[in-house]
């Protein structure tokens, strides 16, 4: 199993540009989750969704955050107009319910470090 | 106050020492509890889950419950300078769904000097 794939690594963009951050979640996983990390605030909550649907946005900061799910094999999470405030890394995870393991933890991808100046 | 606190440290530990990383949460309805390692500049990976009050071993690792007391705890035996890392400790409502979002603490830098 790959795990879960997050594209870029990096991106470095100017302030009011629009960012669009990808993710691949593990193949059978019904739960995919977005995550953004700052030496502040820890690891945050943006969005969950359950089977391709959103469930939960409350952590989503404004709306200039949106995120969307059109398949089972595909996240995007998008930025626009991008501020300095934003920089960060975000994170993708992804679950399921159907593990038999008893686990319910996340399986986290490598993370975008979004920078924006 | 915070869902979940955890002391920010750095804690420091000697090779070969037990380290012990203490959690609490504030929420009485959540079921599941878990602890993830992060080193610098990487994804946090989970190394324990817990559901039930008590203790729960796998190798070096022992994660503890006390749901009275809201407090969970990981002791990592015969410390190694590969377990240097940032431990964040999270929690979820719900014991057999992913369905609740898991809230994770700010986590506790661990550091064992050989």
């Amino acid at each position: 199993d790959a795990g879960v794939i997050q594209s870029p690594r990096h991106e470095v963009t100017e302030m009011g540009q629009e960012v669009t951050l990808r993710c691949k979640p593990i193949s059978g996983h019904d739960y995919l989750f977005w995550y953004r990390q700052t030496m502040m605030r820890g690891l945050e909550l943006l969005i969950y969704f359950n089977n391709n649907v959103p469930i939960d946005d409350s952590g989503m900061p404004e709306d200039r955050f949106s995120a969307k799910m059109p398949n089972a094999s595909f996240s995007t999470l998008k930025i626009q107009p991008s501020e300095p405030r934003d920089s960060a890394v975000y994170f993708c995870a992804s679950s399921s319910q159907r593990q038999g393991t008893g686990n319910y933890g996340y399986t986290f991808g490598s993370g975008t470090r979004l920078t924006v100046v | 106050q915070k869902e979940v606190e955890q002391n920010s440290g750095p804690l420091s530990v000697p090779e070969g020492a037990i380290a012990s990383l203490n959690c609490t949460y504030s929420d009485r309805g959540s079921q599941s509890f878990f602890w993830y390692r992060q080193y610098s500049g990487k994804s946090p990976e989970l190394i324990m889950f817990i559901y039930s009050n008590g203790d729960k071993e796998d190798g070096r690792f022992t994660a503890q419950l006390n749901k009275a007391s809201q407090y969970v705890s990981l002791l990592i035996r015969d410390s190694q300078p590969s377990d240097s890392a940032t431990y964040l400790c999270a929690v979820k409502r719900t014991e057999y769904s992913s369905a609740s979002k898991i809230i994770f603490g700010s986590g506790t830098r661990l550091s064992i000097r050989p």
